[in-house]
């Protein structure tokens, strides 16, 4: 079935340096959306970003992430990172075809040091 | 537009005892979903119903676990018979159907403790 891996538990990072986390996925289908959520503490998870696009570059709040079909990935970056960037961040996967919605990896935590 | 509300915030039940978790969706989605978070298994999908009608239940722990949206204002989680390895947080999401606007928007979630 299809389903999303996030190979860190948890990522610590210096205040400034750039952020790199992982996701791949496995559909059965080839028209997958991605999506990055992030959860700060004591709050509920909300939408990061967001792709359907092969090679597309997306943008939002300093973050992004492209759809690589090819190497079925959606890594999340920044290019550096802030002491408020600390969160549990969350790749998921929707593919219609399959009647799949909104499946979730294991999440990163994130914690950005100073 | 208050959001996703679920009742209640935390809940503590003995072991054996039943949960009725509730939650209301954001007027106007039709897409409500059920998800058990923990730090192990992270957002961990339960069941999923559209326009009141149940899609997908492959997460649910059969034996125990029942969902219903009798209307399309509100959407219970029940577990019966509660075990210690139930606690968690269980959030709500609720979501327009469609490709173009599919995004979860989260309940603030019900913490679940099973003593």
């Amino acid at each position: 079935g299809d389903s999303v891996t996030q190979t860190e538990g948890l990522v610590t990072l210096t205040e400034g340096l750039p952020v790199m986390l992982n996701c791949t996925y496995q559909t059965i289908y080839s028209n997958p959306f991605l999506f990055w959520y992030v959860q700060h503490l004591n709050e509920s998870p909300r939408l990061l970003l967001k792709s359907f696009t092969d090679n597309k570059r997306t943008e939002h709040q300093g973050f992004h992430a492209t759809l690589h079909k090819s190497s079925s990935s959606f890594h999340l970056q920044k290019s550096s990172a802030q002491l408020s960037d600390s969160a549990l961040y969350y790749c998921a996967l929707s593919d219609r075809a399959s009647g799949t919605y909104q499946r979730f990896g294991t999440g990163t935590k994130l914690q950005v040091v100073p | 537009n208050a959001g996703v509300i679920q009742t209640p915030r935390h809940k503590v039940t003995g072991k054996g005892q039943e949960a009725t978790l509730w939650c209301e969706p954001i007027s106007g989605h039709s897409a409500v979903f059920w998800y058990r978070q923990t730090i192990v298994q992270g957002l961990e999908f339960l069941t999923y119903f559209r326009n009141q009608a149940p899609i997908d239940d492959s997460g649910m722990p059969k034996e125990r676990f029942s969902a219903q949206m009798p209307n399309q204002s509100h959407s219970t989680l029940k577990i019966q018979s509660t075990q210690p390895q139930d606690s968690a947080v269980y959030l709500c999401a609720s979501s327009l159907d469609s490709e173009e606007n599919e995004r979860l928007f989260f309940g603030h979630g019900t913490k679940l403790s099973v003593l």
